[in-house]
């Protein structure tokens, strides 16, 4: 079945850097991807919507100069966040949309981001 | 706008145990899907089940049965017979048909002890 993967799946990083996390739908093609983040022992909040080939819908008080967010292909959605900060230490999923099965939305692993 | 709660912050039952968790929604929308999910430790959301907004036949699978009401909408998920791997966090989720904008629940985390 279709399935989405996310890289790297674990990473540290000192505060002021930037990370890049990578979500790939591996054998689908997806128009539409979706960002969440979730902080420990808290629900899953969407951060945007990631359309290929346009910007990015990022909900209510998502920075997105913080967080960017590039949806060059339709395999691939990358997030970016810059200047790094503790507080920004989360767990990040994405997830497909719009492709395969109507009714049929996939979630990546997640990576978990610790920002020392 | 669309909203999801999940009542119950944390459920500890003794294996075997029968647990109800429970799930109430809001939308706007008149066709929607209703989702469970599992999280375990590894973080990583495993699919339970999808219904559509025009479905409202309960569902069995296994030891696991839901139940939708949309007269109240709510949409409880029900595990029989617990056992110690069923120990996750429980998310609830609404999803429209149109954009695949899924809301979450805040979860439920259960613990089933042996």
């Amino acid at each position: 079945g279709a399935v989405v993967s996310q890289h790297p799946s674990w990473v540290i990083c000192k505060s002021g850097t930037s990370v890049k996390i990578e979500c790939r739908s591996l054998d689908f093609q997806a128009t539409t991807m979706f960002w969440y983040r979730q902080f420990p022992k808290q629900s899953l909040m969407l951060m945007a919507t990631s359309n290929e080939g346009s910007k990015a819908t990022y909900e209510q008080g998502v920075e997105k100069d913080k967080f960017l967010i590039n949806h060059a292909s339709l395999t691939l959605s990358t997030l970016t966040v810059t200047s790094a900060h503790p507080e920004d230490s989360s767990f990040y999923i994405c997830s497909s949309g719009g492709g395969g099965s109507e009714e049929t939305q996939y979630f990546g692993p997640g990576t978990r981001l610790l920002v020392l | 706008a669309q909203k999801v709660t999940q009542a119950q912050t944390e459920i500890s039952v003794v294996e075997k145990e029968d647990v109800t968790l429970d799930c109430v929604y809001e939308t706007r929308d008149t066709t929607y899907y209703l989702f469970w999910y599992k999280q375990p430790p590894s973080g990583e959301l495993v699919f339970l089940i999808r219904r559509n907004s025009f479905d409202e036949q309960n569902e069995i699978s296994g030891r696991y049965s839901w139940n939708f009401q949309k007269s109240t909408s709510s949409f409880n998920f029900t595990i029989t017979a617990s056992q110690v791997v069923d120990s996750a966090v429980y998310f609830c989720a609404l999803r429209d048909t149109g954009g695949f904008k899924t809301i979450f629940g805040a979860g439920t985390r259960l613990f089933v002890k042996a």
